[in-house]
């Protein structure tokens, strides 16, 4: 049971453009959601997170959207640089009682490139 | 250095050994959490420990493996009899607050067991 998706395995994107990676997820007790880029052969680096009662969180060059009603989620990478050629990994927790937030399920993964 | 610290980053065992993956967390924290990642996937929650306490190991398989935080010393995770399947990424992470509430969690490196 796959509770957080990121269905695109793949994205390439133009230096300068905006990078738009998407993940959905269905279990509505999920209140708590992160983003992590990952290159090969190192750990995931986190990026920036939201909590349920935002709608936006900007840092920087990064946003993450949440729109609860369709559950799905969003980072914006803007403007996207070839150094941001990662692996992104969008994560969930949530208040599914005791220390639950403690567990975080994590998507597939959604390879970037970007072009010079 | 004040990041999670995982060693080792390479670790090749036979079928049958044991082997011993450790993680330092973060200075300042004292949340420690075991994930694994198999080989086109996403990460795994495996278990989330406090010192000298197992706080929820929901994730870990029933035999063969163990986890432990000891008062002193760096959370170890020990998988006995290896068989090839438990080839993977396994990651450790650490964050400052606990499971009852938000928590931004930070990884390591990341040991790469290879089982021959």
């Amino acid at each position: 049971d796959q509770q957080v998706k990121q269905n695109s395995p793949s994205l390439s994107v133009q230096e300068g453009r905006i990078s738009i990676l998407n993940c959905d997820y269905t279990n509505s007790m999920f209140d708590y959601f992160l983003w992590y880029k990952k290159y090969p052969a190192e750990g995931p680096t986190f990026l920036i997170s939201i909590s349920s009662i935002k709608d936006k969180n900007e840092d920087g060059r990064f946003t993450v959207f949440l729109n609860k009603s369709a559950k799905h989620l969003s980072l914006h990478i803007v403007p996207s640089q070839p150094g941001d050629s990662a692996v992104y990994f969008c994560a969930a927790s949530g208040n599914l009682g005791g220390t639950s937030y403690g567990k975080l399920t994590f998507g597939q993964g959604t390879i970037l490139t970007v072009h010079p | 250095n004040a990041g999670v610290m995982q060693n080792p980053r390479h670790l090749v065992r036979r079928r049958g050994q044991e082997a011993r993956l450790r993680c330092s967390p973060m200075k300042g924290h004292s949340h420690v959490y075991w994930y694994r990642q198999l080989p086109e996937e996403g990460l795994k929650f495996m278990v989330y420990l406090q010192k000298e306490n197992i706080i929820d190991e929901s994730g870990m398989p029933k035999e063969r493996f163990s986890a432990e935080f000891p008062k002193e010393g760096p959370s170890i995770l020990r998988i006995q009899q290896v068989v090839r399947g438990d080839s993977a990424a396994y990651f450790c992470a650490s964050s400052r607050g606990g499971g009852i509430t938000y928590n931004e969690q930070f990884f390591g490196p990341g040991t790469r067991l290879t089982v021959l």
